[in-house]
């Protein structure tokens, strides 16, 4: 039972345009959303965060998007640059008991053509 | 400034063979995580730790056992390797909504 989808393996996109990643959740409960980027070979690495109390959170390039009825978020990277070509995760918390754990999708793998 | 550190990289085990992938970090964090990694899948939490003496399941415990002795330290044991540990782990520590990873340990097990 995957409560955090990420329904899109892969996307291509060309430098300096717009890149849009979407994660589709089934939880209700959960109130925090994040999003992780890894390279091969390393870690994944913290990108972007949002509550659930929000709908909109941007740093820099990059903006996640929010929609609780719709059970959906999506994060979008603009301009995209060759350096953002990587696999990107999004991740889910859920509230009360279960507040240590993150629920990964199974990530997107991202690639900027120069 | 080390962060999480992870040993080993790479290791290929035979079944029924046993580990410990050790997992450390230098920034005092308290709360410290393992995760799996399959191909085409999202990270799996395996246990995690909210301090030292203290250790919980997470989604996939079984065939695994952790201890947490320091706050540096949370190594990760396999008693009884089979295929299915196939798979990448990684470490991580610091608070659930800003995790640092390790760099991960590819595990095989044949």
């Amino acid at each position: 039972d995957q409560q955090v989808k990420q329904n899109s393996p892969s996307l291509s996109v060309q430098e300096g345009r717009i890149s849009i990643l979407n994660c589709d959740y089934t939880n209700s409960m959960f109130d925090y959303f994040l999003w992780y980027k890894k390279y091969p070979a390393e870690g994944p690495t913290f990108l972007i965060s949002i509550s659930s109390i929000k709908d909109k959170n941007e740093d820099g390039r990059f903006t996640v998007f929010l929609n609780k009825s719709a059970k959906h978020l999506s994060l979008h990277i603009v301009p995209s640059q060759p350096g953002d070509s990587a696999v990107y995760f999004c991740a889910a918390r859920a509230e009360g008991d279960s507040s240590y754990k993150l629920i990964f999708g199974s990530g997107t793998r991202l690639l900027v053509r120069p | 400034n080390a962060g999480v550190t992870q040993t080993p990289k790479f290791r290929i085990l035979k079944i029924g063979q046993s580990m410990t992938l050790q997992c450390t970090q230098d920034m005092n964090h308290n709360y410290m995580y393992w995760y799996r990694q399959d191909p085409g899948m999202g990270l799996k939490l395996i246990y995690y730790s909210v301090g030292a003496g203290i250790t919980d399941k997470g989604e996939v415990p079984n065939g695994y056992n952790v201890s947490r002795s320091t706050t540096e330290d949370f190594p990760l044991r396999l008693e009884l390797a089979a295929p299915s540990q196939t798979s990448v782990y990684f470490c991580a520590s610091g608070a659930v909504s800003e995790q640092y990873f390790g760099p991960g340990t590819r595990l095989t097990v044949t």
